[in-house]
């Protein structure tokens, strides 16, 4: 069974663009959720989404937000892209069942310079 | 807002030793998990915990969820040079939290050969 599939692996981006990532979960989840890792605050919760709908939502700025598609596959953007946005962003899948363990992709890498 | 403090920050031991590492809470969780984090990669599922008091192994590893619920405690037995990497313990809180996990700091483990 396929992992879950983040793309690109690696961003570098200027300062006040935006900036699109891309996750895939693991066939049959239905459940995704986004996260940012630095190494100052570690891993933060952002936002999840559930059949296509935001389901829980974490403590960042309305620059990021993200959707999901009827397939599950969902997307996250960030607009005015700040230096503090450099960061691993990593993606995770479940069922979306109460309790359900999630699994992490490899994370896409931005750089904002 | 909720956090955990995982101790230690940082192990280094020698092959063949026991590991033990703790994530205290001062909120309760419904669900404690760890993962494993390797560079350049996503953190990995090793263990989930669903009731207070439950003991779960995972081959080497060992697992608990706190009889109070608000602390949980991993046991590595036996290390070899392969356990290297960050370990994580994450939180669920509530029966909505779904795919929002509090995560801990994290602890750096060496293992010299």
């Amino acid at each position: 069974k396929a992992g879950v599939t983040q793309t690109p692996r690696y961003l570098i981006k200027t300062r006040g663009q935006q900036v699109t990532l891309s996750c895939s979960p693991i066939s049959g989840h239905r459940s995704v959720s986004w996260y940012q890792q630095t190494p100052g605050q570690g891993l933060q919760f952002l936002f999840e989404y559930f059949s296509e709908t935001q389901r829980n939502k974490g403590n960042f700025p309305g620059r990021f937000s993200g959707r999901q598609f009827s397939n599950s596959r969902s997307e996250m953007n960030v607009s005015t892209l700040e230096l503090g946005d450099s960061a691993l962003y990593l993606c995770a899948s479940s069922s979306g069942g109460v309790g359900s363990p999630l699994h992490f992709g490899n994370g896409t890498r931005l750089t904002v310079t | 807002g909720q956090q955990l403090n995982q101790s230690p920050q940082s192990m280094f031991i020698q092959e063949g030793e026991d590991v033990s590492m703790n994530c205290t809470s001062s909120s309760i969780f419904n669900t404690w998990l760890w993962y494993k984090q390797d560079p350049g990669e996503g953190p990995v599922l090793l263990i989930a915990l669903y009731k207070a008091g439950e003991l779960t192994s995972n081959g080497r590893l060992t697992a608990q969820f706190g009889i109070t619920r608000k602390d949980s405690f991993l046991n590595i037995s036996a290390s070899i040079p392969s356990d290297v990497g960050i370990y994580f313990c994450a939180g669920r809180s509530g029966g909505t939290s779904y795919g929002k996990l509090t995560f801990g700091q994290g602890t750096i483990l060496t293992v010299h050969p």
